[in-house]
């Protein structure tokens, strides 16, 4: 069992449509990221979140950290959205900042 | 953005032959880490450097080596290419307290 788990690992949605993804982990963590990576292209950082809740325009970011589990909301979503949207993790103090990822969630939004 | 570059983008290289990547950083970060990325596996640690000359094994080394002789730089050595070592590197840094900023890839394919 990996130690982070994403799901779905596939998601079609129609343009306009509320997305949810969702990522559990099983270790102790010191942060949680949100990353994206567009088809052919680089990975970029959406959310660092260690608690509560994030929002950077139409995307949010949740974390319940008793519950070991976040989720990635996106509001109103567009064809530009359609990415893989990766969890990872950065473990305990003793790991240094190194992260340990889900395998992604690939989002298609059709217009 | 974070300043975090590769190179080279991509490499095509035939089998046994040495391969050098490099990555630089502006950012003065002590950590840096190199991932690879496979269809199937996601994105998974290679080697970690957390100081100069100073570094680790991450869970698929075998067949790399690391090097740091400066903080800005950390370069990943294929001794002598193998199929199996096709893949897109990712160079990273931050994760802990900052968000983690990736390099563009390099595309490798070894022939």
């Amino acid at each position: 069992k990996n130690e982070v788990e994403q799901s779905p690992q596939n998601l079609t949605a129609q343009e306009g449509e509320f997305i949810t993804i969702n990522c559990s982990y099983s270790v102790g963590i010191s942060a949680l990221h949100w990353l994206q990576q567009h088809p052919g292209g680089g990975i970029v950082s959406l959310f660092m979140l260690s608690s509560g809740k994030k929002k950077h325009g139409r995307l949010i970011a949740t974390i319940n950290i008793q519950e070991k589990h976040s989720s990635l909301h996106i509001t109103a979503s567009h064809p530009r959205d359609s990415a893989v949207y990766i969890c990872a993790v950065t473990e305990g103090e003793t790991s240094g900042s190194r992260l340990t990822f889900g395998e992604g969630t690939q989002l298609t939004v059709n217009p | 953005d974070a300043g975090i570059t590769q190179s080279p983008r991509h490499k095509v290289t035939e089998t046994g032959t040495p391969v050098t990547l490099r990555c630089h950083q502006t950012e003065n970060h002590r950590y840096m880490y190199w991932y690879r990325q496979d269809p199937g596996h996601g994105l998974r640690l290679i080697h970690y450097s957390y100081g100069v000359k100073d570094t680790d094994k991450g869970e698929v080394s075998d067949g790399y080596s690391v090097s740091r002789s400066k903080t800005e730089d950390f370069l990943l050595t294929l001794e002598s290419a193998t199929s199996s070592q096709t893949s897109v590197y990712f160079c990273a840094i931050g994760g802990r307290r900052t968000e983690a900023f990736f390099g563009q890839g390099t595309r490798l394919t070894v022939v």
